[in-house]
């Protein structure tokens, strides 16, 4: 029972490279959540999805997008990549509403130069 | 718009003492408030969670303490060990928010042996 997994784990693209970030779980959850963490910066939510085929914007979505075509996995793509980008991003998820703590991927360390 | 503050980047303890650890809210729409620790290339991992009915939540050597009128709560380790030493985070939660958080800059926590 691997959980939550991330892949790659890490990743060096140039300015204007494009690249999609995977994030699956095998614990059947229905909501998910990307996060990017910058120093002093906490954890910020880029998208989530609360069921297949459904997503929603968070807190910083500009440059991103993603994708939900299968329950388990949740897709973030950057188009355009830039420097503002490098950052850890992590994944999470829950089984659904409820006081219930999300479950966190090891996250994917990317850098822009 | 800081909604979820931790204002101590960091924090250093003794071994076996108590280690208190503080994060301060603005919006009163939260109603459940959770602490994940982090260690490095790690994601975060859930540690203890409260809910806006309780003043008090206890876990073996972890207590959270939730104070609404001052919307502030904190996280009581006792006694601290050297695997303690990681970055904590608060996170917030609003009741009709499709289950997002939102985060604290972290704290820092180091046992000192």
């Amino acid at each position: 029972n691997a959980g939550v997994t991330q892949t790659p784990k890490f990743r060096v693209l140039k300015t204007g490279q494009s690249m999609t970030l995977l994030c699956a779980q095998d614990m059947n959850h229905e909501y998910m959540y990307w996060y990017r963490q910058d120093p002093g910066m906490g954890l910020r939510l880029i998208h989530y999805s609360v069921g297949e085929g459904t997503t929603a914007k968070g807190e910083v979505p500009d440059g991103y997008n993603v994708s939900r075509l299968k329950k388990q996995n949740f897709l973030l793509g950057l188009e355009s990549a830039a420097p503002s980008q490098t950052s850890v991003y992590f994944c999470a998820s829950i089984p659904g509403q409820g006081n219930q703590p999300q479950h966190f991927g090891d996250g994917t360390r990317l850098s822009i130069l | 718009d800081q909604q979820v503050k931790q204002n101590s980047p960091s924090l250093s303890v003794q071994e076996g003492r108590i280690s208190i650890l503080n994060c301060d809210y603005t919006n009163s729409m939260f109603d459940y408030f959770l602490w994940y620790k982090k260690y490095p290339a790690e994601g975060p991992t859930f540690l203890i969670s409260i809910s806006s009915i309780k003043d008090k939540n206890e876990d073996g050597r972890f207590t959270v303490f939730l104070n609404k009128s001052a919307k502030h709560l904190s996280l009581h380790i006792v006694p601290s060990q050297p695997g303690d030493s990681a970055v904590y985070f608060c996170a917030a939660r609003t009741f009709f928010g499709n289950e997002k958080l939102t985060f604290g800059t972290g704290t820092r926590l180091t046992i000192i042996p």
